[in-house]
């Protein structure tokens, strides 16, 4: 079965200070990683995803992330924050084999003004 | 841009009562989802809908629930008969082999029982 682990529960980063949100997953065939984002009281909006190719990828509003297989990581990462990315990250890793996404439990961010 | 639209989104119902929360997925999707999220919990994944037939469900998934596809656009779910442990917001999502894999959300239906 498949798993996500978000280690931390939030994150304060000052604004314009580097953000990185910590992602381990765990699958047993390839895995399909994603990014989504819940501003309060509204859904969830896809940020990134890896599939395959790149270890990097780029998303929306700034935000990228790494792929890492040895590690097992899918860190999400953006250069510069803003206050307006204060939300909750959710982390969400699918075996290539299914369509069930499994989601870690969200790191609530904080970016200080 | 082409998204998923739920409605209600917000519902409040007795405990006991049927609930039916609906969708539109996006137009050319296939593949058809419901997650929920208890408050100040995870996303969980309910069940998964192809080809007019549930592809897959998780434990949460009991016979008081059931999924439906009755036209070519709307895709419901349905709660028989509510308990107080079903308050949770309600996510439907859909996704088309075409659009790279990535799982489209709507904003979600709030569900309240009292």
């Amino acid at each position: 079965a498949q798993s996500v682990a978000q280690p931390e529960d939030q994150v304060n980063v000052a604004e314009g200070n580097p953000l990185t949100v910590k992602c381990t997953y765990s699958v047993s065939g390839n895995p399909y990683l994603f990014w989504y984002v819940q501003y309060p009281n509204r859904g969830l909006q896809f940020l990134l995803k890896y599939i395959t190719g790149d270890n990097l990828v780029k998303g929306s509003y700034g935000f990228e992330a790494e792929f890492n297989k040895s590690q097992t990581s899918f860190h999400l990462k953006k250069p510069s924050a803003l206050v307006s990315d204060s939300a909750l990250y959710f982390c969400a890793v699918r075996d290539g084999g299914n369509n069930r996404l499994a989601f870690g439990k969200g790191n609530q961010v904080v970016v200080i003004p | 841009e082409p998204e998923v639209t739920q409605t209600p989104s917000h519902q409040v119902t007795q405990m006991g009562q049927e609930v039916i929360l609906r969708c539109v997925p996006i137009s050319n999707h296939l593949y058809f989802y419901w997650y929920r999220q208890i408050l100040g919990q995870k996303v969980e994944f309910l069940v998964s809908f192809y080809n007019n037939e549930i592809s897959e469900k998780s434990e949460i998934f009991d016979d008081q629930f059931s999924v439906e596809r009755p036209d070519g656009s709307n895709f419901t779910l349905k709660i028989r008969s509510t308990k107080l442990e079903d308050s949770a917001m309600y996510f439907c999502a859909s996704n088309s082999p075409y659009s790279g894999n990535t799982i489209y959300f709507g904003e979600g239906s709030w569900l309240t029982v009292v």
